[in-house]
């Protein structure tokens, strides 16, 4: 699976839109593009994927550069129970389940 | 729907002890797996299972045994505790591996602390 890059941390302001960066310049063609959050000390939670299109849920929206290479998760209207680490990742579509891998994430904290 | 449950949610174990951590799910998922996580850092991938029976390993596997009798259940040994094995541990399953069922749905994971 690829590797991906995302900004350490992020601030956004309570009901402002939170644009969340995720670089995966050398995903292939099978991967698809996932994104989890993990609210303070639980499980992560799933939000959205996407392959190549953009994406849209009652939670966000991914948008997909035309090359792939790169991907922005949007909450369009942030609230303090946003204030989570979110993880960027890639799979493959014949992935092997072993190569499942979270990295660090960007930690976003919307303020008041 | 309980979806991923987690048993126990805190232990604390002296370095050389043994333990189980169980981990249930009741969406009859195919794919389960063990990750662990540091204070500050992302999950990484321990063991995981691709249906009843089968088992395999994953990033950090050293230290650690699975079982995966039955489809719903997925359990995590630690047959001699190392304080480097502190931690949290979560469990996850998914449908699928790849593609639009690959989403993994977590328990609520178990704190571990070997003193």
């Amino acid at each position: 699976d690829a590797k991906t890059t995302q900004p350490t941390s992020m601030d956004c302001a309570e009901g402002r839109a939170a644009n969340l960066p995720c670089n995966h310049s050398t995903i292939s063609g099978n991967e698809y593009v996932y994104w989890y959050r993990q609210i303070h000390s639980q499980g992560p939670q799933y939000i959205i994927h996407g392959l190549k299109n953009n994406e849209t849920n009652e939670m966000a929206s991914l948008i997909i550069t035309e090359d792939r290479k790169s991907s922005t998760l949007i909450l369009p209207h942030a609230t303090l129970r946003d204030t989570a680490v979110y993880y960027c990742i890639v799979r493959d579509l014949n992935t092997n389940a072993g190569k499942s891998t979270f990295g660090d994430g960007t930690t976003l904290t919307v303020k008041p | 729907n309980a979806g991923v449950t987690q048993t126990p949610k805190f232990r604390v174990l002296k370095t050389g002890q043994s333990m189980t951590l169980l981990c249930a799910q009741d969406m009859n998922h195919e794919y389960m797996y063990w990750y662990r996580q540091d204070p500050g850092m992302g999950l990484r991938l321990i063991h995981y299972s691709v249906g009843e029976g089968t088992t395999a390993k994953g990033e950090v596997p050293d230290g650690y045994n699975v079982s995966r009798l039955k489809k719903q259940n997925f359990l995590l040994g630690l047959e001699s505790a190392a304080p480097s094995q502190t931690s949290v541990y979560f469990c996850a399953s998914s449908y699928e591996t790849g593609g639009i069922q690959d989403t993994q749905y977590f328990g609520p994971g178990t704190r571990l602390t070997v003193l």
